[in-house]
């Protein structure tokens, strides 16, 4: 099946910096969502983004499905920014979203 | 408009005994997803509603597991029997139709005693 391996698994930051979260996948994909899952476990939805550019204030995103990898910007990184930023893909016929591990934030004031 | 809704929240239970896990996915969803984060394993899918019927069951980890949809719409899990390993967070998603995007309810938090 389809690898998702998401880099780095870990990144702390100050407050304000900027940031680059990847993540490389092993087929082509139907689908990609970039989520964030907060401290209270709640995954949010960042990016539906199987191909192209997105923005949404100080967050983008950019997959490159032709070279399978996908990237998510951080700006201005704030400390409710914190948390664990997953990268998922549905590939073939199934419907299934296969999740890497994982990049675990950590923004400090 | 309201998103996807799971109960209960948390659930604690002694090994052996059956649970039952609710999920409310987003008005006109036709697909619905159960998936389990766990520390070991990470976010695993377990198995897929399109309408009422599972085409996809491959992630259900034994047959202690199964699950219903009824009307399109509400979806329960049941787990038999449990073991300390199904002690996990078991997530809920929905999507309009295969393929698109997914939204995730809150979880529900099952300790296995």
């Amino acid at each position: 099946g389809i690898q998702v391996e998401q880099s780095p698994p870990d990144l702390i930051l100050q407050e304000g910096a900027n940031s680059t979260l990847r993540c490389n996948f092993s087929d082509s994909v139907n689908n990609l969502q970039w989520f964030h899952q907060n401290p209270w476990g709640q995954l949010i939805n960042l990016f539906y983004i199987p191909s192209g550019t997105k923005q949404n204030g100080r967050l983008s995103a950019t997959t490159v499905a032709t070279e399978r990898y996908s990237l998510l910007y951080i700006s201005s990184s704030q400390t409710t920014d914190s948390g664990v930023y997953f990268c998922a893909v549905v590939s073939g016929g199934y419907n299934k979203l296969i999740f890497g591990a994982g990049t675990r934030l950590a923004v400090h004031p | 408009g309201a998103g996807v809704s799971q109960s209960p929240s948390n659930k604690v239970t002694e090994k052996g005994k059956d649970v039952e896990l609710r999920c409310d996915p987003i008005s006109g969803h036709t697909a619905l997803y159960w998936y389990r984060q766990s520390l070991g394993q990470g976010l695993e899918f377990l198995i897929y509603f399109q309408g009422n019927s599972a085409p996809d069951k491959s992630g259900l980890p034994s047959d202690r597991f199964s699950a219903e949809r009824t009307g399109g719409s509400v979806s329960t899990l049941t787990i038999q029997r449990t073991q300390q390993e199904d002690s996990a967070v078991y997530l809920c998603a929905s999507s309009l139709r295969r393929w698109n995007e997914q939204f995730f309810g809150p979880g529900t938090r099952l300790t296995v005693l």
